[in-house]
């Protein structure tokens, strides 16, 4: 049962343009959600969070929009650069402890 | 302040065998959880620990468990692999409930 779903395996951009990428969620329990960047054979990287008293989180050219009513969020990347490259996984927790659902992840590329 | 360290990077394993990973948390967090890694499959939880507790589980066989010392430092085992445990195995540790995970490099497991 997959409760974060990112439904675009991939996604191309060119470089200095604007990268969305998406990610829905099904479990309303939820209230703190991440963005990850993840190179092959490494570990993820943290890039962003958002809790859910928060409609909007940014980080210098990172943007995370969460939109509850409809149990979707959105990672903005502007402008676009060819480092951005990578896998990026959303993920979600609520209650107790921390465990995350992690979606399937976006494959971004980013072409110079 | 040093990373999440896991070890060994790389493991090859024969099916029947068992295997124990190791991770050290980021100094001052409490919170250990392992996350297994497959193509196409995301990230999927393990479980979690904090004070030496197991407080989360997710839905993997008993042959997976794990513990948590005193100092944080985590260990996750595998019992009589099969080839389908083959797989990068993530390590993370927070400072607490509804903060950002940060994760070591991995453990890539191949069963043959």
């Amino acid at each position: 049962d997959q409760q974060v779903k990112q439904n675009s395996p991939s996604l191309s951009v060119q470089e200095g343009r604007i990268s969305i990428l998406n990610c829905d969620y099904t479990n309303s329990m939820f209230d703190y959600f991440l963005w990850y960047k993840k190179y092959p054979a490494e570990g993820p990287t943290f890039l962003i969070s958002i809790s859910s008293i928060k409609d909007k989180n940014e980080d210098g050219r990172f943007t995370v929009f969460l939109n509850k009513s409809a149990k979707h969020l959105s990672l903005h990347i502007v402008p676009s650069q060819p480092g951005d490259s990578a896998v990026y996984f959303c993920a979600a927790s609520g209650g107790r402890g921390n465990q995350f659902y992690f979606g399937t992840g976006t494959s971004l590329t980013v072409i110079p | 302040k040093a990373g999440v360290t896991q070890t060994p990077r790389y493991l090859i394993k024969t099916r029947g065998q068992q295997v124990t990973l190791s991770c050290s948390p980021i100094s001052g967090h409490r919170s250990v959880s392992w996350y297994q890694q497959t193509p196409g499959q995301g990230l999927q939880f393990l479980f979690e620990y904090f004070s030496e507790t197991q407080r989360n589980k997710g839905n993997f066989p008993g042959r997976f468990s794990g513990r948590q010392f005193s100092n944080s430092r985590s260990e996750m085992n595998v019992s009589t692999l099969e080839l389908g445990d083959s797989a990068l195995y993530l390590c993370a540790s927070n400072s607490g409930s509804n903060t950002e995970a940060f994760f070591g490099q991995g453990t890539r497991l191949t069963v043959v």
